[in-house]
């Protein structure tokens, strides 16, 4: 199963765009990578997910190098209500084997 | 209505006694998953169920059980409630009959808030 990892914590300040970057070397063919953001005392929210080159939707952007070893999900114009924690997930869960595993994730503050 | 439920939000007991979350969906999920988290940590997989006569443990499955009684309904018990129980348990479910682009997305239920004394 594919590894991740994510800084444990970053800061922002509002209004300006946050990247978060996921290291996955061992990313296999099959496998695709998600992004869920959690806010406290909730349970964690789907964001984004791709493939392979950029994806984009109104939450975020997720960019993607040719090699998929990392994946870096951009935040534009932060708010303090995007103050919460970044999971970063590399898996095929349409396959048996695929496990969903969180991690600690990144804690992103965004201050005034 | 919220799709995902978790029943209780919030419970309270002893050291030694047997308790039952439950978690029901209405999304018409095949597949179902129960998580605990701790303070500072992510979330750690407790058990799956991919259908109803499919369950497989998670990382961290000694000292639970869980029964998927129907495909809307997953629950998970503890046998003998110890301390170190104590955690924010999480639901989800997820469809494996989607497309590819959202095969991989979970949905998660509000938590039940567990204190283990």
């Amino acid at each position: 199963l594919a590894k991740t990892t994510q800084p444990i914590s970053m800061d922002s300040y509002e209004g300006q765009e946050v990247n978060i970057t996921c290291s996955h070397n061992n990313i296999a063919t099959n496998d695709y990578i998600t992004w869920y953001q959690q806010f406290p005392s909730q349970g964690p929210r789907f964001i984004i997910q791709g493939y392979k080159t950029k994806v984009t939707n109104e939450v975020a952007s997720l960019f993607i190098p040719a090699d998929r070893k990392s994946s870096t999900l951009s935040l534009p114009r932060v708010s303090l209500s995007d103050t919460a924690v970044y999971y970063c997930l590399v898996g095929d869960i349409r396959g048996g084997s695929y496990i969903p595993t969180f991690g600690r994730g990144t804690s992103l503050i965004v201050h005034p | 209505d919220a799709d995902v439920t978790q029943t209780p939000r919030n419970r309270i007991t002893k050291t030694g006694k047997r308790i039952m979350l439950e978690c029901s969906q209405t999304k018409g999920h095949d597949r179902m998953y129960w998580y605990r988290q701790d303070p500072g940590l992510g979330l750690r997989l407790i058990y799956y169920s991919f259908d109803v006569k499919d369950i497989n443990k998670g990382e961290i499955s000694d000292g639970y059980s869980v029964s998927r009684q129907a495909q809307a309904k997953f629950s998970l018990s503890l046998e003998s409630a110890i301390p170190n129980q104590t955690a924010l348990y999480f639901c989800a479910t997820s469809d494996s009959e989607r497309g590819y682009l959202k095969g991989n997305e979970q949905f998660f239920g509000p938590g039940t808030r567990l204190t283990v004394l």
